[in-house]
């Protein structure tokens, strides 16, 4: 099974700085990568996807992820955070001939006015 | 569109009582997930169900069984409901194993005491 990390369990920024969550996984072929987002009290939905192509990723609500093949890595980045961004933020993972998904532990952005 | 459904949203059981976890998707979607979320620990796979009439187990299936009632709708039942089985339940569909993008139901939150 692959194996997912997310470091930092928490991060705090301030509303207008630049968000980045890091994320690395374990496979040694190049897997389906996924982020999805999860509001307060909601379930999850899904901010953008690494299939195959274009390493740099864009998504919805301007954030953007980026595949390194090298590091086995796809970390997510927001140039400008809200206060609407504050939710939490999983990396998940699949081979590409299993539809299941490996999550990460999750990170907690809070964005501070 | 509904999406994914699920009822219900809350519950609280004593150890040892029974329940059903219901999900419902709209999508025409063939395959189907039931996760667990606890705290720092991400999203772990219960069973899932490839399509209609298949079943399996994920990382997480003992306490559980699982019934894909038909194409809609798939649910999750705790026949002896113990305080470690306290969590959110997640419910997931998606359309295929390629990309495997999956759609999450708004989560069901169950204490057991």
């Amino acid at each position: 099974a692959q194996s997912v990390t997310q470091l930092g369990s928490h991060v705090s920024v301030s509303e207008g700085a630049l968000v980045l969550l890091r994320c690395n996984y374990s496979s040694s072929v190049p897997p389906y990568l996924f982020w999805y987002v999860q509001y307060p009290n909601q379930g999850l939905q899904l901010l953008l996807k690494y299939t195959t192509g274009a390493t740099l990723v864009k998504g919805i609500n301007g954030f953007e992820a980026e595949f390194n093949k090298s590091q086995t890595s796809f970390h997510l980045r927001k140039p400008s955070v809200h206060i609407s961004d504050t939710a939490e933020y999983f990396c998940a993972v699949s081979e590409m001939d299993d539809y299941k998904l490996s999550f990460g532990a999750g990170t907690t952005v809070t964005v501070r006015a | 569109n509904a999406g994914v459904t699920q009822t219900p949203k809350f519950q609280v059981l004593k150890t040892g009582q029974s329940m059903t976890l219901q999900c419902a998707q709209d999508m025409n979607h063939n395959s189907m997930y039931w996760y667990r979320q606890d705290p720092g620990m991400g999203l772990r796979l219960i069973y899932y169900s490839a399509s209609e009439g298949t079943t399996d187990k994920g990382e997480v299936p003992n306490g559980y069984n699982v019934s894909r009632l038909n194409k809609r709708e798939f649910s999750l039942r705790l026949e002896s409901a113990a305080p470690s089985q306290t969590s959110v339940y997640f419910c997931a569909s998606s359309e295929s194993r390629v990309n495997n993008e999956q759609f999450f139901g708004p989560g069901t939150r169950l204490t057991v005491l």
